[in-house]
């Protein structure tokens, strides 16, 4: 079956370091993917998105890469502010439905 | 424009009871989506509502069951509750299914806690 896992549970970054949240992906037909911020005691937020024909996607601050051969992706943060400590998940899309799975989430803390 | 609402925030129930959590779509928006957050599971899928019609469902028990009106709000139940129901359920909401752009956009969520 399809899964979405994360590598590290915590990531401890100094403000202003950039930082690297990494996925890893079993269902070699995923065509989709996003990346989700999650802060205390608020519903994930989405940060960007990158399609299966596609192997990197820049935002603001933020680039995800996705490298099929292997199945993985990562998202990374430039220049992380504390405003960027909160939980960060990847998620695939089923496709059809509004049906996403997440993986489990790695929580991203910010030293000032 | 205002964001996805749920309600109630926060919910205790105990063991056996049932309970009825309610969710608000962002103006505009046709389809609802919940699904359950735990520490030990992390974000799982219950279903997806959208014109009042369930299009698809998640691997849980019967005991989860929900309904979209045809103002698009959406309710969701669960029967029997048991202790292993407590969890954040968070409701997303889009503009339809079926098109991968259609981005989801997140309720805070109700914890509810069963004792």
């Amino acid at each position: 079956g399809e899964s979405v896992g994360l590598h590290l549970p915590t990531l401890s970054v100094q403000e202003g370091d950039n930082s690297i949240i990494n996925c890893a992906y079993s269902n070699s037909a995923s065509d989709y993917f996003i990346w989700y911020k999650q802060e205390s005691g608020k519903g994930p937020q989405f940060i960007i998105d990158i399609r299966s024909n596609m192997d990197k996607r820049q935002g603001q601050r933020v680039t995800v890469l996705l490298n099929k051969t292997v199945k993985h992706l990562s998202l990374q943060i430039a220049a992380t502010q504390p405003g960027d400590s909160a939980v960060y998940f990847c998620a695939e899309w089923s496709g059809g439905y509004q049906k996403v799975t997440f993986g489990t989430g790695t929580k991203l803390q910010v030293i000032p | 424009k205002a964001g996805v609402t749920q309600t109630p925030r926060y919910l205790i129930k105990t063991r056996g009871q049932q309970v009825t959590l309610s969710c608000s779509p962002i103006s505009g928006h046709r389809s609802v989506s919940w699904y359950q957050q735990t520490p030990g599971q992390g974000l799982q899928f219950l279903f997806e509502y959208f014109s009042e019609t369930q299009r698809n469902k998640g691997n849980f028990p019967g005991r989860f069951s929900g309904r979209q009106f045809s103002n698009s709000r959406s309710e969701m139940n669960v029967s029997t509750l048991e202790l292993g129901d407590s969890a954040l359920y968070l409701c997303a909401s889009s503009l339809a299914p079926g098109d991968v752009s259609n981005e989801q956009f997140f309720g805070p969520g109700t914890r509810l806690t069963v004792l």
